[in-house]
């Protein structure tokens, strides 16, 4: 069974980072990519960006390049999303999904997602 | 890159078929078939209904079929259900630089 499951709510100050965790169990991280994808309150999805651990690839949708960074710790099968320099338009539900890469094929599609963390940038 | 274009809502009775369509470029909906469509109830993560354009996952009722025609994308649900209210995201690979793009989103609403 495939969870990823992610770190608790933050609030944070406009101007400063945010980092949430994703943890993935089974094997996400020998044969998958992990996409983040955001959702602010009312409105739709949006794809930050991706990390192929097993080939240490990171690639960033335009609208987010030099704002975010993902990571990945292959030893504890945990995967990052750090976005910076934070905007009250940041606050949104951050979620982590299985996909955007899979070994052998093509898996351009999200089949397991993490529960979601809520970041609420105020002052 | 500019969201994918969805309707902002449709609706039906139970046991009709709705059709959600989901517009794009030949840069994405019509360049690959790479379209997958979300199921997300309110308060929870998405749900992954089609993928590859017509592929159903394990487990999704086969109410629900994707198609594609040019660059619109097409998520039918047919013998529509309560529990299929919800909204709906079409999301496409668009290619190695922007990678992938969600649409707009649709309110299914069950009359």
């Amino acid at each position: 069974q495939v969870q990823l499951v992610q770190s608790g709510a933050e609030v944070k100050k406009p101007g400063s980072s945010v980092q949430v965790s994703c943890k993935a169990s089974g094997d996400t991280f020998s044969s998958y990519g992990i996409s983040w994808v955001r959702q602010a309150p009312g409105q739709g999805l949006e794809w930050m960006g991706r990390i192929i651990p097993i080939r240490d690839i990171v690639n960033y949708a335009q609208k987010f390049q030099g704002r975010v960074t993902i990571t990945a710790d292959k030893s504890t099968g945990t995967a990052y999303m750090e976005l910076s320099s934070l905007r009250s338009e940041d606050t949104a539900v951050y979620y982590c999904a299985r996909g955007g890469y899979c070994s052998g094929g093509s898996c351009y599609h999200f089949d397991y997602w993490g529960q979601g963390t809520l970041v609420t940038v105020s002052s | 890159q500019s969201a994918l274009t969805q309707p902002r809502s449709v609706s039906g009775s139970p046991g009709q078929s709705v059709t959600i369509s989901c517009t794009g470029t030949s840069s994405d909906v019509g360049g690959y078939n790479y379209v997958s469509w979300y199921q997300q109830h309110p308060g929870k993560a998405p749900k992954l209904m089609i993928y590859d354009v017509t592929k159903r996952p394990s487990g999704v009722p086969d109410r629900f079929s994707g198609s594609k025609s040019g660059n619109t994308a097409s998520l039918t649900i047919s013998g529509l259900q309560a529990e299929d209210e919800a909204d709906y995201y079409c999301c496409s690979y668009a290619g190695t630089y922007t990678l992938e793009v969600f649409g707009t989103g649709t309110k299914v609403t069950v009359l």
